[in-house]
């Protein structure tokens, strides 16, 4: 089946630590984004990508870095620059075809620092 | 910039009952408007989306949507809640990205409780 798969759905992070969550889509879309949520304020942007190997920043970038080395993969790095990166991760992507598209979204990544 | 306003952070109704939930939002163009849905600890499911043309919209699950540009309003509606409705509902609004696609611009949510 087609999706966004994010991988681990659960991650625990030491003070000071680097982590990477992973995002992987197999429904050949160009765009792919990171949000990031937490209770009460929605989700905000925090990077995303239309084409490989470029990226821009959302609107929360500090404290994160991605890549884009393949159309498929999204990977997202919590740096410990982030100073409050406990908090639900989500992975979305859609098609580059003008405005008139929706994100579909995978299932999250729940990051707890520890 | 955009924005996009849930003025209710909790609804509460009855199982069989009718259901409204209020968004609205400022954009400056012609506005892409979304609903998606939220399980606990689950990723967001699209319910509808307006793009242009007839300003009621029908989604999954009995869901529709009314676009009122005068009111700058996208409200959700649901004529009989299930139980299984229940769950946190986010409004969207997009700005067109150069080169395609969306960036979303969320609200904060309205988490609905449905009583049996």
């Amino acid at each position: 089946d087609g999706g966004i798969t994010q991988s681990p759905k659960y991650l625990f992070r030491k003070e000071g630590q680097n982590v990477t969550l992973s995002c992987e889509q197999n429904l050949n879309h160009d765009a792919m984004y990171w949000y990031r949520q937490d209770p009460g304020q929605g989700l905000r942007l925090i990077y995303y990508s239309q084409i490989v190997n470029d990226f821009q920043k959302g609107d929360i970038a500090e404290g994160y870095s991605v890549s884009r080395e393949k159309k498929e993969s999204f990977p997202l790095t919590v740096t410990s620059a982030q100073k409050n990166p406990t908090a639900f991760y989500l992975c979305a992507s859609s098609p580059q075809t003008g405005r008139k598209t929706e994100a579909f979204f995978g299932q999250g990544t729940r990051l707890t620092v520890v | 910039a955009q924005s996009v306003t849930q003025p209710d952070i909790h609804i509460t109704v009855s199982e069989g009952a009718s259901l409204e939930l209020r968004c609205n939002y400022s954009y400056g163009a012609t506005p892409y408007l979304f609903w998606y849905v939220q399980s606990p600890g689950q990723g967001l499911q699209l319910l509808l989306k307006y793009f242009s043309g007839d300003t009621l919209v029908q989604g999954i699950k009995g869901f529709e949507a009314e676009f009122k540009r005068s009111q700058s309003s996208f409200n959700l509606r649901k004529p009989s809640v299930h139980w299984s409705d229940a769950a946190e509902y986010f409004c969207a609004v997009g700005a067109g990205l150069t080169g395609g696609g969306n960036k979303l611009t969320f609200g904060t949510g309205t988490q609905l409780k449905v009583e049996l």
